[in-house]
C-alpha cells in the first residue's frame, strides 16, 4: 500500500531535550512538509521540501530543523530552542501543493 | 500570503445540503483553492480544488465566483459521519511558501 508513516504516534520527551520526528512515504513524490497543530487551531507549516537535498522554511521553523537526504524521508528534530514543543505534528507529500497527502500524526508531549 | 477567513463553526442534520465558505480577498492571479477535511488526531483529507467556476466530484462541489474573493464548498446530503473540520486552503500550487491554511470551520451533523 502506498502511503505516508510517521512514528511513533505518541511521544514523550522531558524538557531540553531534543527529539527527531519521522515520516516516510513511498508515494514517489517530490515535495513533503512539516505542519504543527495546536488544540482547536489550524495548521501551521514548519519546513518544506521540494526536491531532495533541499527544504526551505515555512511560517514557524524557529526551534526545528530537517534533512531531505532521500526522496522517500523528511525526518524533524523539534531542539530545546522551541519554546512551546508540545503539539501534534503533521506530515504530508505531494506532486501539487494543493493536494497533499497527509500522515497519522505524532502527538508530542514535553513534560 | 492570502489570508483566509471561514466561520469557526456550522451545525446541520442529516440528509441536509451544506455550504461553508472561505473568504480570500488578496487571492493572487496564480492561487488556488483547495479545501481538506479533518477527523479528531488524523491528519486532514484532500476534497476538492478548483481555480474558478464549478468544481465537482463524487464527494462534495467547489463554487468560485468571477472575482475569485471567495469560495464555497458544497457538500450533499450529509451525514453523521461528515462531521469534522473543513479548512480552505489558498495559494500558489507549486510553491508550498505561498500557501496557507486558514483556522477551519467545524461542521457539526446531527440526527
Amino acid at each position: 500500500d502506498g502511503g505516508i508513516t510517521q512514528s511513533p504516534k505518541y511521544l514523550f520527551r522531558k524538557e531540553g531535550q531534543n527529539v527527531t520526528l519521522s515520516c516516510e512515504q513511498n508515494l514517489n513524490h517530490d515535495a513533503m512538509y512539516w505542519y504543527r497543530q495546536d488544540p482547536g487551531q489550524g495548521l501551521r507549516l514548519i519546513y518544506y521540501s521540494q526536491i531532495v537535498n533541499d527544504f526551505q522554511k515555512g511560517d514557524i521553523a524557529e526551534g526545528y530543523s530537517v534533512s531531505r537526504e532521500k526522496k522517500e524521508s523528511f525526518p524533524l528534530t523539534v531542539t530545546s530552542a522551541q519554546k512551546n514543543p508540545t503539539a501534534f505534528y503533521l506530515c504530508a507529500s505531494s506532486i501539487r501543493v494543493g493536494e497533499q497527502f497527509f500522515g497519522p500524526g505524532t502527538r508530542l508531549t514535553v513534560l | 500570503l492570502a489570508k483566509t477567513t471561514q466561520p469557526i463553526s456550522m451545525d446541520s442534520y442529516e440528509g441536509q445540503e451544506v455550504n461553508i465558505t472561505c473568504s480570500h480577498n488578496n487571492i493572487a492571479t496564480n492561487d488556488y483553492i483547495t479545501w481538506y477535511q479533518q477527523f479528531p488526531s488524523q491528519g486532514p483529507r484532500f476534497i476538492i480544488q478548483g481555480y474558478k467556476t464549478k468544481v465537482t466530484n463524487e464527494v462534495a462541489s467547489l463554487f468560485i465566483p468571477a472575482d475569485r474573493k471567495s469560495s464555497t464548498l458544497s457538500l450533499p446530503r450529509v451525514s453523521l459521519s461528515d462531521t469534522a473540520v473543513y479548512y480552505c486552503l489558498v495559494g500558489e500550487d507549486t510553491n508550498a511558501g505561498k500557501s496557507t491554511f486558514g483556522d477551519g470551520t467545524t461542521l457539526t451533523v446531527k440526527p
